[in-house]
């Protein structure tokens, strides 16, 4: 079955400091990859995507994922957090053969100043 | 950018009355939306999805005659919680795409559901 794992719930950074957030999925062929962010009471952004070719992905506001397909990762990354990216930020993978989600747990990002 | 809207923003209602929820793209044809049901620091659950001028295909364990899913056109789906009850208090967060869209969903900015 499909499976998208976040393997932490929260992390800590302090502003300034380099971030990565796990997410490992489990899928039988090329996966669709997402990561998007959401603000307390707001929808969802999409942050990046992954579908295929290149396997290190930019995204908006400085993010970048690297697509590992020996070790079913798909991580998020951002050389130096801004406390404006405090959030909950969720992996998700796109279902094979619709257009659904599964998404991760997600993981809540905290800045400290 | 695509662009989905959701109304209302927040609602409060009383127990045992039905309330809609309204989703709509803006800039696009939607050919396939979802509804999803997020509690207080969880992840996104997929109640539904729906398409357009079919009935919806609900999820394992959402009640049907529950959470009522209209897709009547392109760029509208609604969502109608019937007899609500302070257990159906939820963030409503729909999305929505295309079949150009290549599977990327644009997200609605939620409706905060309070059924007193």
């Amino acid at each position: 079955a499909q499976s998208v794992t976040q393997p932490d719930i929260h992390i800590t950074v302090s502003e300034g400091a380099s971030l990565e957030l796990r997410c490992n999925y489990s899928y039988g062929a090329t996966p669709y990859l997402f990561w998007y962010v959401q603000s307390p009471g707001q929808g969802l952004q999409l942050l990046l995507k992954y579908f295929s070719g290149d396997t290190l992905v930019q995204g908006i506001k400085g993010f970048e994922a690297e697509f590992k397909r020996s070790q079913s990762s798909f991580n998020l990354r951002k050389p130096s957090v801004h406390w404006s990216d405090a959030a909950e930020y969720f992996c998700a993978v796109g279902a094979s053969g619709t257009y659904k989600y599964i998404f991760g747990t997600g993981t809540r990002l905290k800045v400290l100043a | 950018g695509a662009v989905v809207s959701q109304h209302p923003s927040r609602v409060i209602c009383k127990s045992g009355t039905s309330v809609k929820i309204e989703c709509r793209s803006l800039d696009f044809q939607a050919t396939t939306m979802f509804w999803y049901r997020q509690f207080p620091k969880k992840s996104l659950m997929l109640m539904a999805t729906s398409n357009e001028g079919s009935k919806a295909t609900y999820e394992q364990g959402v009640e049907k005659d529950k959470f009522l899913i209209n897709h009547a056109s392109l760029t509208l789906s609604t969502l109608t919680v019937t007899s609500a009850h302070p257990e159906d208090s939820s963030f409503y967060i729909c999305s929505a795409t295309s079949d150009r869209m290549f599977r990327e969903q644009y997200f609605g900015p939620g409706t905060r559901l309070t059924v007193t």
